[in-house]
């Protein structure tokens, strides 16, 4: 079956700079790769989404690109702000670009921006 | 507005007792989903169902049940709960391909 790393496990970053989070993967069949934001407390929320026909993908702040060659996904964020500190999970999926299947979880990144 | 909605959002049971948690979705979609959050693990499938009628199994079913009987509710049944199952409950539901997820509910099983 299909497993998730994510690395790193905890990153720290100043105010303004970038951070990037990295997720392979091992099922070459994996179509769709979520993103989501948990802060504390809260339920994970869909941050950005990138399907297996598409290299990158971006949202003001926020990319993430695909290398299916590699089996390996990023999410990449710029300018990062003290709001941006939470945990963050990608995730991948081999079931109708997501909508069905098992949506398999990496372990999270806890992000701490510093002011 | 439509959303999901989680009931109870904190419980504490006692090993053995059945506990069902509830889940409810005004989107009208087809596909939901229980997952459970622990330290370490992430977030794992326990069940899913792709409509009415319809359940299955996920990485991590023993000890979990579900039952759809209309699109909007997917309840989570802990048969006899066990102190392994104290965790976080999400359930979830999708459409097109975005999972969307509830508030959550926090079990205890003392």
């Amino acid at each position: 079956g299909e497993n998730v790393e994510q690395h790193p496990s905890t990153l720290s970053v100043q105010e303004g700079d970038s951070a990037v989070i990295k997720c392979t993967y091992s099922d070459s069949a994996s179509n769709y790769f979520p993103w989501y934001k948990q802060e504390l407390g809260k339920r994970p929320q869909l941050i950005i989404d990138i399907r297996s026909n598409v290299g990158e993908k971006k949202d003001q702040r926020i990319a993430v690109t695909l290398n299916k060659t590699a089996k390996h996904f990023s999410l990449h964020i710029t300018e990062t702000q003290p709001e941006d500190s939470a945990v963050y999970f990608c995730a991948a999926s081999t079931g109708y670009g997501g909508s069905q299947g098992n949506l398999i979880f990496g372990k999270g990144t806890k992000l701490s921006v510093k002011p | 507005d439509a959303e999901i909605t989680q009931s109870p959002r904190h419980k504490i049971t006692e090993t053995g007792r059945q506990v069902t948690l509830a889940c409810h979705q005004t989107w009208n979609h087809n596909n939901m989903f229980w997952y459970r959050q622990d330290l370490g693990h992430g977030l794992r499938l326990i069940h899913y169902s792709y409509g009415v009628q319809d359940t299955n199994k996920g990485e991590v079913s023993d000890g979990y049940s579900v039952s759809r009987s209309n699109t909007e509710d997917l309840p989570l049944t802990l048969e006899s709960a066990a102190s392994s199952q104290t965790s976080v409950y999400f359930c979830a539901s999708s459409d097109a391909g975005a999972r969307f997820f509830g508030p959550g509910t926090r079990l205890t099983v003392l």
